[in-house]
């Protein structure tokens, strides 16, 4: 069975460009997570989104935005990149809202320069 | 808030030797914790969970136990080998839901042949 997939692999823009990632999730999996690991700020919650709809987001700003398909696969898209956005994105899939445990993918490395 | 802390590394081993990575939480209720591998240049796979009070998960070797008296899930092994090597993340589930992930800053793994 195949895991979370996460495309592109990497990734490299320009400052002020825009960034979309996209993610399949596990089959059967309607709970589709991004999480952002930047150097030296450890691993951090970005959107949850479930059955379409965005659930809850962390303390990152508007420019950081996503939605999730009717197949349950996502995308997030970074708008107006900064420097500081450059990091391993990660998708992460589970079965249902209800604290099933969370699988994640390889991410995608963006780099803004 | 919710908060995850753990030991420092890097942490360096000889092959055989024993491992321990601490791991203390901070939470209302009584959330389901996590031990998270990342292997260098991937994403994260699941090592291990346990969802109650004197749960131990365990999996490769590798076990944790959640400890309610002491707030910790602390991840060990017995004999560790070179291909252990890796940063180890203790994460706790939080949110209305549970669905969102608290991870501690990871912890790197150095085992010596």
């Amino acid at each position: 069975e195949a895991g979370v997939t996460q495309s592109p692999t990497h990734l490299i823009k320009t400052r002020g460009q825009q960034a979309t990632l996209r993610c399949s999730p596990i089959s059967g999996h309607t709970s589709v997570y991004w999480y952002q690991q930047a150097l030296g700020l450890g691993l951090q919650f970005l959107l949850w989104y479930d059955e379409g709809e965005e659930r809850n987001r962390g303390n990152f700003p508007p420019r950081f935005s996503g939605r999730q398909f009717p197949n349950y696969s996502s995308e997030l898209n970074v708008n107006a990149l900064e420097l500081e956005d450059s990091a391993l994105y990660l998708c992460a899939s589970s079965l249902a809202r209800y604290g099933n445990t969370i699988y994640f993918g390889e991410g995608s490395w963006l780099t803004v320069v | 808030g919710d908060s995850v802390t753990q030991m420092e590394g890097p942490v360096t081993l000889s092959e055989e030797a024993f491992l321990t990575i601490n791991c203390t939480y901070t939470a209302t209720g009584y959330p389901s914790l996590f031990w998270y591998v990342q292997y260098p240049g991937e994403g994260l796979q699941l090592l291990l969970k346990a969802t109650k009070a004197d749960d131990k998960g365990s999996n490769k070797g590798f076990e944790a136990t959640y400890r309610k008296e002491t707030t910790s899930f602390h991840l060990e092994k017995g004999s560790v080998q070179v291909s252990d090597s890796a940063v180890y993340f203790c994460a706790l589930e939080t949110g209305e839901y549970g669905n969102k992930l608290v991870f501690g800053a990871g912890t790197i793994l150095r085992v010596k042949s």
